[in-house]
């Protein structure tokens, strides 16, 4: 089954640190970019990192920039999102996603998992 | 950077056809063909709709198009289903290298 399955998530006092994991399934993972969109209570989806399929490049939203680290694990299938430094406004819901096509970024985001929580107080 | 921005509701009667804006900039929208469109039913998972501007993936009703003109992308629903009430997002590359989404709209079936 094509899916992917996010862990990570718990609460974090400002400040802190934690890595979420999102482990893919059902598909060739070294051939996609990969990425995180995040979604806070009440608000609006907001696009947060993302990784091209080899890990060669790594792209930031302003917002976390300098602060989250996106990398991943080939061999592992494994996409993570390393969040430093938080504050309450990192609090949300934060979905690993797949890009459309092998080898490219950015073009649409066909695969969602279902989320993992990070609560920031 | 802001998100793109879309009307925060919009509305129908069953069968009827609603259109949804997004409106970016010559930075994002206006200059690439990387517009996508997400259904999202509130504690569900985002569901791709649209890619390259007004592609379907395989499996989405023909009813959902998209489109774009200029600075803004457009979704419209033909044939408006109960099932269709859920919020809807675009979203955009960008000349700095990422990714926008749109402020959201919330779709009502009368």
């Amino acid at each position: 089954e094509v899916q992917l399955l996010e862990s990570g998530g718990e609460l974090l006092h400002p400040g802190g640190s934690q890595r979420l994991s999102c482990v893919a399934s059902g598909f060739t993972f070294s051939s996609y970019g990969m990425g995180w969109v995040r979604q806070s209570a009440g608000k609006g989806l907001e696009w947060v990192a993302l990784i091209s399929y080899n890990g060669g490049n790594t792209y930031y939203a302003e917002s976390v920039k300098g602060r989250f680290i996106i990398s991943r694990d080939n061999s592992k299938k494994t996409v993570y999102l390393r969040v430093n430094n938080v504050t309450v406004e990192d609090t949300a819901i934060y979905y690993c996603v797949k890009n459309w096509r092998p080898n490219r970024n950015f073009d649409a985001f066909e695969l969602w998992g279902q989320g993992t929580v990070v609560v920031v107080s | 950077q802001s998100a793109l921005t879309q009307p925060a509701s919009v509305s129908g009667f069953p069968e009827q056809s609603i259109t949804i804006s997004c409106a970016g900039t010559s930075s994002d929208v206006g200059a690439y063909d990387y517009v996508s469109w997400y259904q999202h039913h509130p504690g569900k998972v985002p569901k791709l709709l649209i890619y390259d501007v007004s592609y379907r993936p395989s499996g989405i009703p023909y009813r959902f198009s998209g489109s774009k003109s200029g600075n803004t992308a457009s979704l419209t629903i033909s044939g408006l289903q109960t099932e269709d009430e859920a919020d809807y997002y675009c979203c955009s590359y960008t000349n700095r290298n990422t990714c926008i989404f749109g402020t959201g709209t919330s779709v009502s079936v009368l």
